[in-house]
C-alpha cells in the first residue's frame, strides 16, 4: 500500500459525459501528479500540482482539467468524453519535486 | 526533453534464473532514474531509484540497477527470480528542469517453473 488513494476504482460512462476522478496523496506529500495509461500510448504524464498550484503540464487535452485543494487532495475532471479516453488514470504523490513518486491503485475509466 | 527506451518488450525466464531488463535514456541534463513494477490489475510500485551518488542501486525484492552515464543506461537485474516476479516493469526518467516522469514502454517478465 503506497498510501495514495484514488476513487472510484472503476468508472463506466457514455460518450459526451463528464467525470471527476479523485486522489488523496500520502500524508505530508505536497506534489500530486496525474498519469494516463492506455494500450496505444503507454504511460503519459498529464499534469502536476504542488501545494495547490499547477507546476507542470504534459499532453493533457483541453477537455481535461485538474486542481489541488487546500487539504492537498486533487481532482481530475474529464469532459466531453470520447471512446479514446478509456484508460487507467493514475495519481502519484511525492514530498517535493524531483523525488520518488508513489502511485495510487488507479481509476479504470471505460467510455461506451 | 527526456525519453526512455526499454529494449525488450517481453522477457521469459525460468524460476531461479537471473534476469536483466535493459533501459536506455536520453536527456540533455542531469537525470533521476527509476524502476517501477506493475503486477496484474494493480498500480505501480517503486522498485528502486537513482538520484545521485553510488551508481549501483539496490531496491526491494532483491532487485538492483546500475547507472551508467557514458552509456546512458540503467539496467535492472535480479540474480534469481521467483514466480511472483511475473509482472510488467517500467523504467522512468525525470530531470531537474522538468520533474515529470517519462516512462518506457514496459517489459513484461514471465517467470516459468
Amino acid at each position: 500500500d503506497s498510501g495514495v488513494t484514488q476513487t472510484p476504482k472503476h468508472l463506466i460512462t457514455a460518450t459526451g459525459q463528464r467525470v471527476t476522478l479523485r486522489c488523496s496523496p500520502r500524508s505530508g506529500d505536497l506534489s500530486v501528479y496525474w498519469y494516463q495509461q492506455s494500450l496505444d500510448q503507454g504511460l503519459q504524464f498529464l499534469i502536476q500540482y504542488y501545494n495547490g498550484e499547477e507546476r507542470a503540464k504534459g499532453n493533457i487535452l483541453e477537455r481535461f482539467s485538474a486542481q489541488q485543494f487546500p487539504d492537498l487532495h486533487s481532482e481530475l475532471n474529464l469532459s466531453s468524453l470520447e471512446l479514446g479516453d478509456s484508460a487507467l488514470y493514475f495519481c502519484a504523490s511525492s514530498s517535493g519535486t524531483g523525488l520518488a513518486q508513489f502511485f495510487g491503485p488507479g481509476t479504470r475509466l471505460t467510455v461506451l | 526533453a527526456q525519453s526512455v527506451t526499454q529494449l525488450d518488450s517481453q522477457v521469459p525466464v525460468f524460476e531461479e534464473a537471473p534476469v536483466e531488463l535493459r533501459c536506455n535514456y536520453s536527456s540533455s541534463v542531469s537525470v533521476y532514474l527509476f524502476w517501477y513494477v506493475q503486477y496484474p490489475n494493480q498500480g505501480l510500485q517503486l522498485l528502486l531509484k537513482y538520484l545521485s551518488g553510488s551508481t549501483l542501486v539496490k531496491g526491494i525484492n532483491g532487485f538492483e540497477a546500475e547507472f551508467n552515464k557514458s552509456q546512458t543506461s540503467f539496467h535492472l537485474r535480479k540474480p534469481s527470480v521467483h514466480i511472483s516476479d511475473t509482472a510488467e516493469y517500467f523504467c522512468a526518467v525525470s530531470d531537474n528542469n522538468d520533474y515529470k516522469l517519462s516512462f518506457g514502454a514496459g517489459t513484461t517478465v514471465t517467470v516459468r517453473a
